[in-house]
């Protein structure tokens, strides 16, 4: 079965510290990529996509995430998180021909300290 | 302000009850889905409608039942709550299949 992966479950930054959230996907043909972030109480956002050509796609609040298809892999990077960072992340993948239904990773929570 | 709008926020019910979770969008988006979210699961796809008057079966859909009549509206109706049920759900929807999904603010349902 299709599945995504996310490797951490929790993670906890001080400020200034770099981010890496991992996320690999099972799905060996053409695929769409997504990352949303939950904010404490609130509903998902997207961060950033992924559907073609440059695979290191920039998103907002200084997010970017590489794809890397050899690898299955799709994670999310920030050079220096902020306190309002805090926050879960969730990878989506979303297989060709799959009548656009998102398959989500079980989210890795971010917790940054001040 | 265009988005989606669910209703309600919030709901306790007692188990064998029929409840119906509202959601509307006015972004005249084609495609609509209803997720459930609950913790350490990530979210999982209930029912989905690739255009108004289709639908279909995502990962969870048994206990669930949608509709969708019209472009603004997906309502989800649980026949006769069970506990497992407890749930926050999410509904979504995209301009197309494949495009991003934009989210509602959920609702938060407990089955006693």
């Amino acid at each position: 079965a299709q599945s995504v992966s996310q490797h951490n479950h929790h993670v906890i930054l001080s400020e200034a510290a770099s981010l890496e959230l991992g996320c690999n996907y099972s799905y060996g043909g053409t695929v769409n990529l997504f990352w949303y972030v939950q904010y404490p109480g609130q509903h998902l956002q997207l961060l950033l996509k992924y559907f073609s050509g440059d695979p290191l796609v920039k998103g907002i609040k200084g997010f970017e995430a590489e794809f890397i298809k050899s690898k299955f892999s799709f994670n999310l990077r920030k050079p220096s998180v902020q306190w309002s960072d805090t926050a879960e992340y969730f990878c989506a993948v979303n297989p060709a021909g799959s009548q656009g239904n998102l398959i989500f990773g079980k989210g890795t929570k971010l917790s940054v300290k001040p | 302000i265009a988005g989606i709008t669910q209703a309600p926020t919030s709901q306790i019910l007692a188990a064998g009850r029929r409840m119906t979770l509202r959601c509307t969008q006015d972004m005249r988006h084609n495609a609509m889905y209803w997720y459930r979210q609950d913790l350490g699961l990530g979210l999982r796809l209930i029912h989905y409608s690739n255009t108004a008057g289709t639908t279909g079966k995502g990962e969870v859909p048994d206990g669930y039942s949608v509709s969708r009549a019209n472009t603004d509206d997906f309502p989800l109706t649980l026949a006769s709550a069970v506990p497992s049920q407890t749930s926050v759900y999410f509904c979504a929807s995209s301009m197309e299949i494949n495009q991003p999904q934009h989210f509602g603010d959920g609702t938060r349902l407990s089955i006693l």
